[in-house]
């Protein structure tokens, strides 16, 4: 696609439930990056993906969380028994090998735990 | 570990003044990269400028520019002839290759544009 692509837009679960969030990033892209904005703040790192490369999940806030990237393409980022303080939106971002280029980032998927 | 600090949460500037929005990072590594990034209320974060860090001369894209001072890890950005269509949060982010490439950004400052 033209761009990174996220789904769902918005999701609503109750506490407890696990959630999945799906990101399709830039085709041909090597790098993927996960990050948690919660309201009005910044971008807190959570995982990235680069190549074949073992994952840096240095920033995943507790073992609820988890992602993978199949094929080098496509990254589902799972939350497992939600809990209220995981609201927040989850960008993705992509980007190229080549040092310095641009991380374009998808719409975000908005979780609300209700 | 590197991290990257914006201490001003929130500015306002009035149309077609002048703001300067700060940024500092703490790294050890010598070669790295450095962004700043808007999120408008549509939350699409867009790059507005980069700068390479073996790059003495400070970058600029029409109205935004930067003043890059790197023995003071200091990277801060000037929007002149500030639009309405500038409010939005800006972010400041460092990425270095030595360390695997990890994209790390700073907190944001909010920037609003008044009329």
């Amino acid at each position: 696609g033209a761009g990174v692509s996220q789904s769902p837009s918005n999701k609503v679960t109750e506490k407890g439930k696990d959630v999945e969030l799906r990101c399709d990033p830039i085709s041909g892209h090597t790098a993927l990056y996960w990050y948690r904005q919660s309201l009005g703040q910044g971008l807190e790192f959570l995982i990235y993906f680069q190549g074949n490369s073992a994952p840096d999940k240095s920033g995943l806030p507790s073992d609820r969380f988890s992602a993978e990237r199949t094929g080098g393409s496509v990254s589902t980022l799972t939350i497992q028994r939600t809990q209220q303080e995981d609201s927040a939106v989850y960008l993705c971002a992509s980007s190229s090998l080549y040092p310095g280029t641009e991380a374009f980032f998808g719409q975000g998927t908005r979780l609300t735990v209700v | 570990a590197q991290t990257v600090t914006q201490s001003q949460p929130e500015m306002s500037v009035q149309e077609a003044e002048t703001v300067t929005l700060s940024c500092t990072y703490d790294t050890s590594e010598n070669n790295y990269y450095l962004f700043w990034y808007k999120q408008p209320p549509s939350r699409q974060m867009i790059l507005v400028i980069r700068q390479e860090a073996y790059k003495q001369q400070n970058a600029t894209e029409n109205r935004f520019s930067v003043n890059f001072q790197k023995a003071a890890k200091s990277f801060s950005l000037k929007i002149s002839d500030s639009q309405l269509g500038d409010t939005a949060m800006y972010f400041c982010a460092f990425i270095n290759y030595n360390q695997g490439g990890k994209l790390i950004f700073g907190q944001g400052t909010e920037l609003s544009v008044k009329p």
